[in-house]
């Protein structure tokens, strides 16, 4: 089974700062790679699929990028709306579809 | 606009069974295939389980193999999740979700088990 891990597993920044969230996948999964932000109490909600895909609505400021085994989410100006908890899923796995463990993003 | 409604989850003792329901609408359900996934109190996102469209193939992640069986009834629009010899551990938000990558997700249903 191919597991993710995610780095770092909680994330102190400022408004204004550039962050970056990275996700490893156990084998490669080429592009097959979503990311999703959730809040608490709240569903998760798609930011980015297909490694750097933008899902409709998602501000620009959200990117991701890689492929194979290593990919990452990056926000350029974090806004106060952005701390939250942020999970990779991988998708190369035809309905086994597991997710990282978690970054939680909190204000420094 | 798609909705995802779950329900059935409650207050179970540990031994027990729970079944829950996901009733979907605003989309072609046999389209589409269909996920649970869970979250326990304070901790990440679990992968359930998950159905194809024509319920031809059902996944389960290694946690709950064994004893929870997805299902889905096309004609009523609706996924289940048969879930027998419950843990404390499988207590937390149940979600039922469209098919990967998904912005549709239920408002999930709480599943405590606990003596």
């Amino acid at each position: 089974d191919i597991q993710l891990t995610q780095s770092p597993s909680f994330l102190s920044a400022s408004v204004g700062d550039r962050v970056t969230i990275t996700c490893r996948a156990s084998q490669g999964i080429s592009s097959f790679l979503a990311w999703y932000q959730q809040k608490p109490g709240k569903a998760p909600k798609l930011l980015i699929y297909a490694a750097s895909t933008l899902q409709s609505g998602v501000p620009s400021r959200f990117s991701g990028s890689g492929s194979g085994t290593e990919f990452t989410l990056t926000i350029s100006s974090l806004q106060p709306e952005d701390f939250a908890t942020y999970y990779c899923q991988q998708l190369h796995s035809y309905l086994m579809s597991p997710f990282g463990q978690g970054t939680k993003l909190e204000i420094k | 606009e798609v909705q995802l409604v779950e329900s059935g989850g409650g207050l179970v003792k540990p031994g027990g069974s729970l079944r829950l329901s996901c009733a979907a609408s605003g989309f072609t359900f046999s389209s589409y295939s269909m996920n649970w996934v869970r979250q326990a109190p304070g901790k990440g996102l679990e992968w359930v389980s998950s159905i194809s469209s024509g319920s031809d193939y059902m996944y389960y992640a290694d946690s709950v193999k064994g004893r929870f069986t997805i299902s889905r009834d096309n004609a009523k629009n609706s996924l289940y999740l048969q879930m027998n010899s419950l843990r404390a551990e499988d207590t937390g938000v149940y979600y039922c979700t469209q098919q990967f990558p998904t912005d549709f997700w239920g408002q999930g249903t709480l599943v405590t088990v606990s003596s």
